[in-house]
């Protein structure tokens, strides 16, 4: 079976100020990490995918996440936050072995960008 | 990016009554769908894969009378919420994988909020 974990429910950062929502995964197999998005009442945006290749993986609005295999984590970042980066964030993960079609949602953690 | 229409936003129903959403991609075809539920504070729960052509598989502890999944065609699958009462009440959202794209990072509808009376 497959999770992810996302431990803060919450995240309060200045403004300006670097960010960092952390998430860890558990597969099996090699994963596929995903990072999305979600503002109120609103669906998910795909922010950020790792597949392969450099660990660090650069995405949409200026976010980055690194994967760190040895310690099953991908942690969204980001070097100076803004206030419209405040949203619900979600860390995804898809183990591919077996052709395995499903996707794992973490719990999801509330950015909060304070001004 | 590729995009997914969900049709309705909204929808407030009255207690034993059906209520159909539509899940639509709108630049790509997409062989698999796939519904969640959303409650408040919470994360994603997948309810159902839909499958172009064939019966959805479901997740397990979600009737399958209850959600009744339709996927005629590569650009549209339906929940059909049928006899739906307040616990029902829910975010539910779409997602769908671009056929071909190995990678397979989902594109999401906007959300359909269901309020039943």
């Amino acid at each position: 079976a497959q999770s992810v974990a996302q431990p803060e429910d919450q995240v309060n950062v200045a403004e300006g100020n670097p960010l960092t929502v952390k998430c860890t995964y558990s597969v099996s197999g090699n994963p596929y990490l995903f990072w999305y998005v979600q503002y109120p009442n609103r669906g998910l945006q795909f922010l950020l995918k790792y597949i392969t290749g450099d660990n660090l993986v650069k995405g949409s609005y200026g976010f980055e996440a690194e994967f760190n295999k040895s310690q099953t984590s991908f942690h969204l970042k980001k070097p100076s936050a803004l206030v419209s980066d405040s949203a619900l964030y979600f860390c995804a993960v898809r183990d591919i072995s077996g052709g395995y079609q499903k996707v794992t949602f973490g719990i999801g953690t509330k950015l909060q960008v304070i001004p | 990016g590729a995009v997914v229409s969900q049709h309705p936003s909204w929808v407030i129903c009255k207690s034993g009554t059906s209520v159909k959403i539509e899940c639509r991609s709108l630049d790509f075809q997409a062989t698999t769908m796939f519904w969640y539920r959303q409650f408040p504070k919470q994360s994603l729960m997948l309810m159902a894969t839909s499958n172009e052509g064939s019966k959805a598989t479901y997740e397990q502890g979600v009737e399958k009378d209850k959600f009744l999944i339709n996927h005629a065609s590569l650009t549209l699958s339906t929940l059909t919420v049928t006899s739906a009462h307040p616990e029902d009440s829910s975010f539910y959202i779409c997602s769908a994988r671009v056929v071909g794209w190995g990678s397979g990072e989902l594109f999401f509808g906007e959300g359909s909020r269901l309020t039943v009376l």
